[in-house]
């Protein structure tokens, strides 16, 4: 298994709901990442899990909470979020933290705040 | 100043045609170098990785890197309307942005036939 997987591939939420994003890789990578991109800007990190503990988090509004359940598994919950979320949400691993290597993304939850 | 600038573009280019894509980072410490091709509404694609200075080859795909100068540029050969997308040029910093990547803001490349 050589890919990255996240669901759902779409989302609409209402700015009180609660809802859930999934990562999931079998690479045995043992670094994880979530990314936020909006429309026309490159990939801007939120948070970066290695060997299973977060090991960055850029400041991200508490609304954002990460987990890593394992080594495998990464999620995002989300709560009561704000139009301005509406975004790409992207997930990436890679193989070593301890080396500066490649870095595989998902294919993206497309999330849309009402 | 940008930690990663690119080509401000967009670049056009006609179906055959060599397209250059340059870019400059400004972390002298910089250890890995990557570029990613991301079409319209996807994720980002990895299509090329370097970490020595000079040429690496895959394909119709050459990456150029230039430690002294800071510099790393992607040429496609014989570009295909099907190269059409945003590329990302990214930089694995030093320092305490260890394992943080740094892209730059993308040059949007259109092949016309």
């Amino acid at each position: 298994d050589t890919e990255v997987t996240q669901t759902p591939k779409h989302l609409v939420m209402g700015m009180t709901n609660k809802k859930s994003l999934k990562c999931e890789q079998h690479m045995g990578h043992r670094a994880m990442y979530w990314y936020k991109q909006k429309a026309k800007k490159p990939p801007e990190l939120m948070f970066v899990y290695s060997y299973e503990k977060l090991s960055i988090n850029e400041s991200v509004p508490s609304r954002f909470s990460p987990e890593c359940p394992n080594s495998s598994l990464l999620n995002l919950h989300l709560h009561a979020l704000q139009p301005e979320d509406s975004a790409l949400y992207l997930c990436a691993s890679r193989p070593d933290p301890r080396l500066y290597n490649e870095q595989f993304f998902g294919p993206g939850t497309r999330l849309t705040v009402l | 100043q940008k930690e990663v600038e690119q080509n401000s573009g967009p670049l056009s280019v006609p179906e055959g045609a060599i397209a250059s894509l340059n870019c400059t980072y400004s972390d002298r410490g910089s250890q890995s170098f990557f570029w990613y091709r991301q079409y319209s509404g996807k994720s980002p694609e990895l299509i090329m990785s370097i970490y020595s200075n000079g040429d690496k080859e895959d394909g119709r795909f050459t990456a150029q890197l230039n430690k002294a100068s800071q510099y790393v540029s992607l040429l496609i050969r014989d570009s295909q309307p099907s190269d059409s997308a945003t590329y990302l040029c990214a930089v694995y910093a030093g320092g305490t942005s260890y394992g943080k990547l740094t892209f730059g803001q993308g040059t949007i490349l259109t092949v016309h036939p």
